[in-house]
């Protein structure tokens, strides 16, 4: 069982719709998540780090959102557009910052 | 300012064969960590160093693979004799600071193919 998991594993939206991914991890002690964007053919790139007191961060129309109680995270995304298409993976860094494991990541579609 | 380069950007190569993959940190920064890609397995930590030295190298799949880091600017990653399961992307990334909690730049990565 993997000690991070994301949910969808994929998902076909309309532009202009809202959409939000879920992590939901296993791992402890917890340091912090962070989700990275992956585009097609290009290495990740962060939207955002959260720690342990944080419980909600934006990144222009991307929000995410940590409970570290239930070990949920999730990212929302307002207002899709055809850019938003990429692979968007959970990172959960863990064990006093010594191990970072990541999720398999889900593949979003935007389509017009 | 360039971000993290990573070179080559595709490599083809038979089975034996030894394949050197390099990388070129972003200016000022002193963490380095290599990853592997593939569509079972996501991302994978291999290594990572700090200030030159390998701090955690618990991910490195079997002695075939070995990384070194000449300065505080380059970094390689050598897969010696090369068989197909190394078939992947590989990522290296850098951070300005030490310790896997900082944010990481990702280079555009290295797809590697093993006949």
């Amino acid at each position: 069982k993997n000690q991070v998991e994301q949910s969808p594993q994929s998902l076909i939206i309309l532009e202009g719709k809202n959409c939000t991914l879920q992590c939901n991890y296993t791992v402890s002690p917890f340091s912090n998540l962070r989700w990275y964007k992956q585009d097609t053919g290009r290495g990740p790139v962060s939207l955002t780090i959260m720690t342990f007191s944080e419980n909600t961060k934006s990144n222009g129309r991307y929000t995410a959102t940590l409970d570290a109680d239930t070990k949920q995270s999730s990212l929302h995304i307002t207002a899709s557009q055809l850019s938003d298409s990429a692979s968007y993976i959970c990172v959960v860094i863990w064990g006093g910052y010594q191990k970072v494991t990541f999720g398999i990541g889900t593949k979003l579609q935007v389509i017009p | 300012d360039a971000g993290v380069i990573q070179s080559p950007r595709h490599e083809v190569t038979e089975m034996g064969q030894e394949v050197t993959l390099r990388c070129k940190l972003i200016s000022g920064h002193n963490s380095l960590f290599w990853y592997r890609q593939t569509m079972m397995r996501g991302l994978e930590l291999l290594i990572y160093f700090n200030n030159n030295v390998p701090i955690d190298d618990s991910g490195m799949p079997e002695d075939r693979f070995s990384a070194k880091m000449p300065n505080a600017s380059f970094s390689t990653l050598k897969i010696q004799p090369s068989e197909p399961r190394d078939s992947a992307v590989y990522f290296c990334a850098s951070s300005p600071s030490g310790g896997k909690g900082w944010e990481q730049f990702f280079g555009p990565g290295t797809r590697l193919t093993v006949l």
